[in-house]
């Protein structure tokens, strides 16, 4: 099957700085790519879809400014979560649409702000 | 926002008993697919089923879906320890647009040997 990769797979970092995170579908081309945020024990909450070439669409209530999505390239989405606080600490996960308009998920990224 | 509630919560059963997994949904659908998370990792797909469909299996899950209602159920038959996970449904709007998913509350399944 189609094989999505999330770089890092884990991050530590302090109060205000920024965080870049990798999606990556290894072996297809995605157009569209998807970013959900998991808190624990909780389900995924879709933050917003990433679209190759155009802006993303963000979900209602999710901060534009504050989650910067880029989708440069065919293979790759990044979410850059700028001026992180502890309350942004999350697990963050992406998936790719696949060509049947299936979606396939990354591993999972583990943010934590001190 | 999530369109999809899920029970039990929580399950606790024995290894060899079936576990039923329930979610309810709340929009007019596409297809409503089932995922299991393992503690702090990704998911990973179980099954679709799309809306004209009403049952569907693979080895040892069964999965219904009644639009009527908007419901659908997860069975796990003859479970092992190894199927203790957090279960997904999620399901794919009619008007959702680029395919997006909307997860529900997920059922925490632990299996005890």
């Amino acid at each position: 099957g189609a094989v999505v990769s999330q770089h890092p797979s884990w991050v530590i970092c302090k109060s205000g700085t920024s965080v870049k995170i990798e999606c990556r579908s290894l072996d297809f081309q995605a157009t569209t790519m998807f970013w959900y945020r998991q808190f624990p024990k909780q389900s995924l909450m879709l933050m917003a879809t990433s679209n190759e070439g155009s802006k993303a669409t963000y979900e209602q209530g999710v901060e534009k400014d504050k989650f910067l999505i880029n989708h440069a390239s065919l293979t790759l989405s990044t979410l850059t979560v700028t001026s992180a606080h502890p309350e942004d600490s999350s697990f963050y996960i992406c998936s790719a649409r696949g060509g049947l308009n299936e979606q396939f998920f990354g591993p999972g990224t583990r943010l934590t702000v001190l | 926002s999530q369109q999809g509630e899920e029970d039990p919560q929580a399950l606790s059963i024995q290894e060899g008993e079936n576990a039923t997994m329930n979610c309810s949904y709340k929009t007019s659908i596409n297809n409503l697919q089932w995922y299991r998370q393992n503690s702090g990792r990704g998911l990973v797909h179980l099954i679709l089923i799309r809306s004209n469909e009403r049952e569907k299996h693979s080895g040892r899950l069964r999965v219904t879906l009644d639009t009527s209602k908007k419901s659908s159920s997860l069975l796990i038959t003859a479970s092992r320890a190894a199927d203790t996970a957090s279960y997904f449904c999620a399901t794919a709007p009619l008007s959702g647009g680029y395919n997006k998913l909307i997860f529900g509350a997920g059922t925490r399944l632990a299996v005890h040997p």
